[in-house]
């Protein structure tokens, strides 16, 4: 079974408008951490915002905001006033256990390609 | 800057062939990863270190060697074991803490082709 799931591989928005990006997650463990990050198409991956599963409050940089829904097991995020340059793959990915100290690698999912029109 | 580098941006591999990819971090990072990424899809896990001289194997270690002897460099090894080695991979760091929530930092990557 897929630990993270993001159900759109591809999203159209206009210009200025709010855009969110669903993301469900699988782990048994009480303690994990979630980030979002962007791929533009040139490769690199830029860190966008990350929720912990004890944080109380939905996180939130900028623009970005993380709508958490801990029973749902769901951790969409969320794009305020879009722009040209918001056009990226956008990834979900989960590291389970952290509380334990270490530091295993990031579980992603498949990402969904954001595409802003003008 | 502080960063991480990778290089070559670009490799090509001929059948039968080993190459090495470089990953170098002035982040002062303790951890530090290697991900390997197919079209459409999201990252996979080869290798991650913690610590110089100690490191663990990912999902996807098999065809792929790594050395951690200093601390700001991890160069990844794909082996002629690597049946299909084409992909895109990225390296990232990390600071190390007792919660371990601090974000991965990526490099730029290396696209590796077979000839």
């Amino acid at each position: 079974a897929q630990k993270i799931t993001q159900t759109q591989p591809g999203m159209f928005v206009q210009e200025k408008e709010a855009v969110t990006l669903d993301c469900t997650y699988d782990t048994s463990d009480q303690s994990y951490g979630l980030f979002w990050y962007k791929q533009p198409s040139s490769g690199e991956m830029i860190f966008l915002i990350y929720q912990g599963s004890y944080d109380e409050q939905n996180a939130t940089e900028g623009r970005y905001s993380l709508n958490f829904q801990k029973a749902r097991k769901s951790a969409n995020l969320v794009i305020s006033a879009s722009q040209l340059g918001d056009s990226a793959m956008y990834f979900c990915a989960m590291r389970e256990s952290y509380s334990g100290g270490g530091a295993d690698g990031l579980t992603f999912g498949k990402g969904t390609h954001l595409i802003i029109q003008p | 800057d502080g960063g991480i580098t990778q290089s070559p941006k670009y490799l090509f591999r001929k059948e039968g062939q080993n190459v090495t990819l470089s990953c170098e971090q002035n982040l002062n990072h303790d951890a530090m990863y290697w991900y390997r990424q197919d079209p459409g899809q999201g990252l996979r896990l080869i290798y991650y270190s913690q610590i110089v001289n100690d490191f663990q194997k990912g999902d996807i270690a098999e065809g792929y060697s790594v050395s951690r002897e200093k601390k700001e460099s991890f160069p990844l090894t794909v082996t002629s074991a690597q049946k299909n080695p084409t992909a895109f991979y990225l390296c990232a760091s990390s600071i190390l803490d007792t919660y371990s929530n601090q974000p991965q930092h990526f490099g730029d990557g290396t696209r590796l082709s077979i000839l």
